[in-house]
């Protein structure tokens, strides 16, 4: 079982709806990920806090905001999306974000569905 | 090219085959080194570092070739529940953290 809890574990939004992605982890983590995944395609990073800050933004588009509340919980708050956003959002946790040989740890994600 | 490249597969295989995958990289900085395992509709899960004197767990070997910038992944005998999608996992310095790429997955299937 992951101990980075996601919610939901799916969502079905309207392009003009506001909702928001959860994500919790107690193993003491530092470092916390957004990543995206389509099917068959590898993860591919959104956004990484560390300590609480924002350390990288992928040229995200600004309808995908992230928040990190405290050192245990990252959102993802989401407004206005377009049906190709549509995709296993997964969030993730490590150590550390410049450790040698950091290990991710990911939630069981978020699939979501823009109609 | 791809920072980090696999042959996307499927590898079809008889239970109690042994398979073997690799995976290149293309920055010569990268410092560490990971495969995944992601089963459909799932999250990815670590399944092992790949240290430079190689590393086995189990069924499983590791291996990293710093010169030819490539990592092999070996499975022995394999068990149907080995079927899944084996990523391979890069990271290099970007300035102030090392930031993960992942390769784009080896489908494995093991078959009766």
């Amino acid at each position: 079982d992951t101990e980075v809890t996601q919610t939901p574990k799916h969502l079905v939004m309207g392009m003009t709806n506001k909702k928001s992605l959860k994500c919790e982890q107690h193993m003491g983590h530092r470092a916390m990920y957004w990543y995206k995944q389509k099917a068959k395609k590898p993860p591919e990073l959104m956004f990484v806090y560390s300590y609480e800050k924002l350390s990288i933004n992928e040229s995200v588009p600004s309808r995908f905001s992230p928040e990190c509340p405290n050192s245990s919980l990252l959102n993802l708050h989401l407004h206005a999306l377009q049906p190709e956003d549509s995709a296993l959002y997964l969030c993730a946790s490590s150590q550390d974000w410049d450790g040698p040989n950091e290990k991710l740890f990911f939630g069981s994600g978020t699939q979501l569905s823009v109609l | 090219r791809k920072e980090v490249e696999q042959d996307p597969g499927p590898f079809n295989v008889p239970e109690g085959a042994t398979v073997a995958f690799n995976c290149t990289y293309s920055n010569s900085a990268s410092q560490s080194f990971f495969w995944y395992r992601q089963d459909c509709r799932k999250e990815p899960k670590l399944l092992m570092s790949v240290y430079s004197s190689g590393n086995e767990d189990g069924r499983f070997t590791a291996q990293l070739n710093r010169a030819s910038q490539y990592i092999s992944l070996l499975i022995r005998d394999s068990k149907l529940s080995d079927s899944a999608t084996y990523l391979c996992v890069v990271t290099g310095p970007t300035g102030g953290g090392n930031k993960l790429t992942f390769g784009t997955g080896t489908q494995l299937k093991v078959e009766l």
